[in-house]
């Protein structure tokens, strides 16, 4: 497609639930990044593949965040157990050099 | 610790007037800088970027300039238009990390009053 695309784009989910969260980058983008946005505040890094390597996961906030991309394209990011913390944007973006990010829509979670 | 400070919460400007958002850094192991714009219910997208061997970019209505000592950095849009009303959003990384990993500021919210 043109752009990233990230399903679903709101998510409610029970405390203590797991959920999964899906990333389509646009074709060809070998690095993609998943970063967290809390309410007022700015998106922060959690981690980043180059093709199907996770190069950096030290943004990760705890062993319940999970991402993976298998075969380089799509990725999934799963938070198990989910907390009320946890309630937030979780955007990601794709890149073809690394540089020049272009970031989906997001998708809103809220643990209720 | 806030490695990238955007203080101004909200600014209001008249339209055709300048709007000037302002960012602070404190990590000297930044070199590369970027500026994102976020619609509601939308991702950022890329507005501009300036590289650390550099003290201003231009780019139409949009400049940025780079005050490496002062460590700060700031966007002037002129003539600001109502469409430019958004979230505003700072942001950084150093080159030398390897990770491309972006470090945010927490945005400013610009209103172009028509």
């Amino acid at each position: 497609g043109a752009g990233v695309s990230q399903s679903p784009r709101y998510k409610v989910a029970k405390r203590g639930q797991d959920v999964a969260l899906r990333c389509d980058p646009i074709s060809g983008h070998v690095s993609l990044f998943w970063y967290q946005q809390a309410l007022g505040q700015g998106p922060e890094f959690l981690t980043y593949f180059q093709n199907e390597a996770q190069l950096d996961k030290s943004g990760l906030p705890s062993d319940r965040f999970f991402a993976e991309r298998p075969e380089g394209s799509v990725s999934t990011l799963k938070i198990q157990r989910t907390q009320q913390e946890d309630s937030a944007v979780y955007l990601c973006a794709s890149s073809f050099d690394g540089y020049g990010y272009t970031f989906g829509s997001g998708t809103r979670l809220t643990v209720v | 610790d806030q490695q990238v400070k955007q203080n101004s919460p909200s600014l209001s400007v008249q339209e055709g007037r300048i709007s000037i958002l302002n960012c602070d850094y404190t990590n000297s192991m930044f070199d590369y800088f970027l500026w994102y714009k976020k619609y509601p219910a939308e991702g950022p997208t890329f507005l501009i970027s300036i590289s650390s061997i550099k003290d201003k970019n231009e780019d139409g209505r949009f400049t940025v300039f780079l005050n490496k000592s002062a460590k700060h950095l700031s966007l002037h849009i002129v003539p600001s238009q109502p469409g430019d009303s958004a979230v505003y959003f700072c942001a950084a990384f150093s080159s030398g990390a390897g990770s491309y990993q972006l470090t945010f500021g927490k945005g400013t919210k610009l209103s172009v009053i028509p």
